[in-house]
């Protein structure tokens, strides 16, 4: 079956440092979108991408969409404590049935000032 | 206040109890989910919903049950609880079966099985 893959699960940061992490599908994905989640709270949808090799940003934020639309990449510039939470990346596969929508298992990301 | 409502937060259980967790959405939302969060696992799909009368399992359906009588409810059901049901469990909605537009999750239910 479709095995979304994130690395790394953990990411420890300096505030003001940048980083990257990672999200690799086996399959073909449809689009795919990028969740935060807050200590102990909810994931929040953060965008979703749709084009190969689209790229788009929200403030620090930059996400890319591979061109063979089975990757993606999410990178923050200049973190900030408010950055710290879990982000997941998550897209159904290509031409699915109903609703199969699988996330990964996400980037817990730390923050220390 | 628009969104995805979840019911009860938290909730303990003996094992071989049942219960049912509520969800509930008020956009009119065709496409609704049923997730489990364990630690390091990310989010595993146990049930979903396209629409009223129409259900599907996901990835970790068993030990589970849910119907859909109408577009805004999709209550979860544990039938015989046992501790490895013990997680958070996230109901999601969409108005598309892709997630386009992003799924709105609820807050969430953290159930205990002792």
């Amino acid at each position: 079956g479709q095995q979304v893959m994130q690395i790394p699960q953990y990411q420890h940061v300096q505030e003001g440092e940048d980083f990257t992490t990672y999200c690799n599908s086996s399959t073909t994905l449809s689009n795919i979108q990028w969740y935060k989640q807050r200590p102990g709270g909810h994931p929040v949808f953060l965008i979703q991408l749709v084009k190969s090799g689209e790229v788009k940003k929200q403030k620090r934020l930059t996400f890319q969409f591979g061109e063979a639309k089975k990757n993606s990449s999410l990178h923050i510039t200049a973190t900030q404590t408010t950055d710290v939470g879990t982000y997941f990346c998550a897209g159904p596969r290509e031409h699915d049935s109903w609703g199969k929508f699988q996330f990964g298992a996400g980037t817990q990301v730390v923050v220390t000032p | 206040n628009a969104g995805v409502t979840q019911t009860p937060k938290f909730q303990v259980l003996k094992t071989g109890q049942s219960m049912t967790l509520q969800c509930a959405q008020d956009m009119n939302h065709e496409y609704m989910s049923w997730y489990r969060q364990d630690p390091g696992m990310g989010l595993r799909l146990i049930h979903y919903s396209v629409g009223a009368g129409i259900t599907d399992q996901g990835e970790v359906p068993n030990g589970y049950n849910v119907s859909r009588s109408t577009t805004e409810d999709f209550p979860l059901r544990l039938l015989s609880a046992a501790p490895s049901q013990t997680s958070v469990y996230f109901c999601a909605s969409s108005y598309s079966s892709t997630g386009l537009g992003g799924y709105t999750f609820g807050s969430g239910t953290r159930l205990t099985v002792v």
